[in-house]
């Protein structure tokens, strides 16, 4: 099956560093990702959605200049939080939509847990 | 805008046993896409379950099986023969083509041995 991959895994960085995580489809090119955040016990909340080559459309409340998306490539999309602060401190989970598939197929990837101290 | 609720916000089951899981959700949608995803502690979101509005007739997937009434905009989640593995989050979602999916709230669904 079709398989996303989030690096890192996991990441414990300082307030006021930027940090950067990515998500690939490996088997599949990806025409669309989904960002997502979800905290502890509770649901997840969709960030942005991130179209290769254009800008990444934000949902209301997230801030587009904290969270810079980039969906360089049909395989690859960046989330990079910029100025991190421990409110920023969640579970982020990318999800895939194939270009040729039915709008079914997301494939999620296994998630990045940030901290920021 | 698309809503889902989970009312259950957690549930228990005894090993071997029936359980089912609730799911309403808003919309004014006539074609769209309803899923059952579990979340185990590791986080990895896994597809339980999915069903096509069109379809009528409910999707099975081994044990698992939903009710779905579209009229009623009730999607419900049966596990049949409970078993330990199956402890996890369960959330509802919602999506229309092409775009994001609309989670639920979850249901934490305990088993008891």
């Amino acid at each position: 099956g079709a398989v996303v991959s989030q690096h890192p895994s996991r990441v414990i960085c300082k307030s006021g560093t930027s940090v950067k995580i990515e998500c690939r489809s490996l088997d599949f090119q990806a025409t669309t990702m989904f960002w997502y955040r979800q905290f502890p016990k509770q649901s997840l909340m969709l960030m942005a959605t991130s179209n290769e080559g254009s800008k990444a459309t934000y949902e209301q409340g997230v801030e587009k200049d904290k969270f810079l998306i980039n969906h360089a490539s049909l395989t690859l999309s960046t989330l990079t939080v910029t100025s991190a602060h421990p409110e920023d401190s969640s579970f982020y989970i990318c999800s895939a939509l194939p270009g040729l598939a039915g709008v079914e197929t997301q494939y999620f990837g296994p998630g990045t847990r940030l901290l920021v101290l | 805008a698309q809503t889902v609720t989970q009312s259950q916000p957690e549930m228990s089951v005894q090993e071997a046993e029936t359980v089912t899981l609730s799911c309403t959700y808003d919309t004014s949608e006539s074609d769209y896409y309803l899923f059952w995803y579990k979340q185990p502690p590791s986080r990895q979101m896994i597809l339980v379950i999915r069903q096509e509005a069109y379809k009528q007739q409910n999707a099975t997937e081994n044990r698992f099986s939903v009710n779905f009434q579209k009229a009623a905009k009730s999607f419900s989640l049966k596990i049949s023969d409970s078993q330990l593995g199956d402890a996890a989050m369960y959330f509802c979602a919602y999506v229309l083509w092409g775009q994001n999916f609309v989670f639920g709230p979850g249901t934490r669904l305990s088993v008891l041995p």
